[in-house]
């Protein structure tokens, strides 16, 4: 199975501030790559997918890039609401649909 | 407005079995590949089990922790998904989501969850 292992696992940041975290594949997955965010007591909800694109109705803050096996997620000026925990998923080789095991942002 | 309701989660002791629920609306269920994930208190997201639409096979995969003990399930004609737990484990504890698995022509995607619904194993 692949394995996703995302960094950091938390990270505290200021409003306005630009973040990045990333995942990296235990091999190659293309372009296979979602990302994630999750507020405490929500579901999860999908914000990149395809490792780039946009899904419909996420802010335009949010970005993502990379293929092979490291990906990043950027958040170019981080808003009181994004303080979350932001997972990675790979679909290249499925099933197992394996998650990264999260990164909790937190404010500085 | 697509809804994914979860229902059936509850306590159970090791070795019993529970059957999980979902009902769907707001979109064409019957065409919809579905899935649970699991997360356990305080930790990440584990993929459980998926299961295509009837069009596409209705090939069902679980993964490996629960393979053999449970089954995810469809009937189209409810809109509604169930997912079978069977010898549970106290490590099954877990708040149990119900998703739509879409395809964005590099890998499938989950879309629409439901809230949720937590299943506690403990004696």
């Amino acid at each position: 199975d692949i394995q996703m292992t995302q960094s950091p696992s938390s990270l505290s940041a200021s409003v306005g501030d630009r973040v990045t975290i990333t995942c990296r594949a235990s091999q190659s997955i293309s372009s296979y790559l979602n990302w994630y965010q999750q507020k405490p007591g929500k579901a999860p909800n999908l914000l990149i997918y395809a490792a780039s694109s946009l899904q419909s109705g996420v802010p335009s803050r949010f970005s993502g890039s990379g293929s092979g096996t490291d990906f990043t997620l950027t958040i170019s000026s981080l808003q009181p609401e994004d303080f979350a925990t932001y997972y990675c998923q790979q679909s290249y080789s499925t099933p197992p649909y394996t998650f990264g095991q999260g990164t909790k942002l937190e404010i500085k | 407005e697509v809804q994914l309701v979860e229902s059936g989660g509850g306590l159970v002791k090791p070795g019993g079995s529970l059957r999980l629920s979902c009902a769907a609306s707001g979109f064409t269920f019957s065409n919809t590949w579905m899935s649970w994930v699991r997360q356990a208190p305080g930790k990440g997201l584990e993929w459980v089990g998926r299961i295509k639409s009837r069009t596409d096979g209705g090939t069902i995969d679980h993964a490996a922790p629960v393979n053999g003990r449970f089954t995810i399930s469809r009937d189209d004609s409810k809109s509604t998904l169930y997912l079978q737990m069977n010898s549970l484990k106290t490590e099954d504890t877990a708040l149990y989501y119900c998703t739509t698995l879409k395809s964005s022509g590099k890998g499938y995607y989950f879309d629409d969850w439901g809230r949720g619904t937590l299943v506690t194993v403990s004696s």
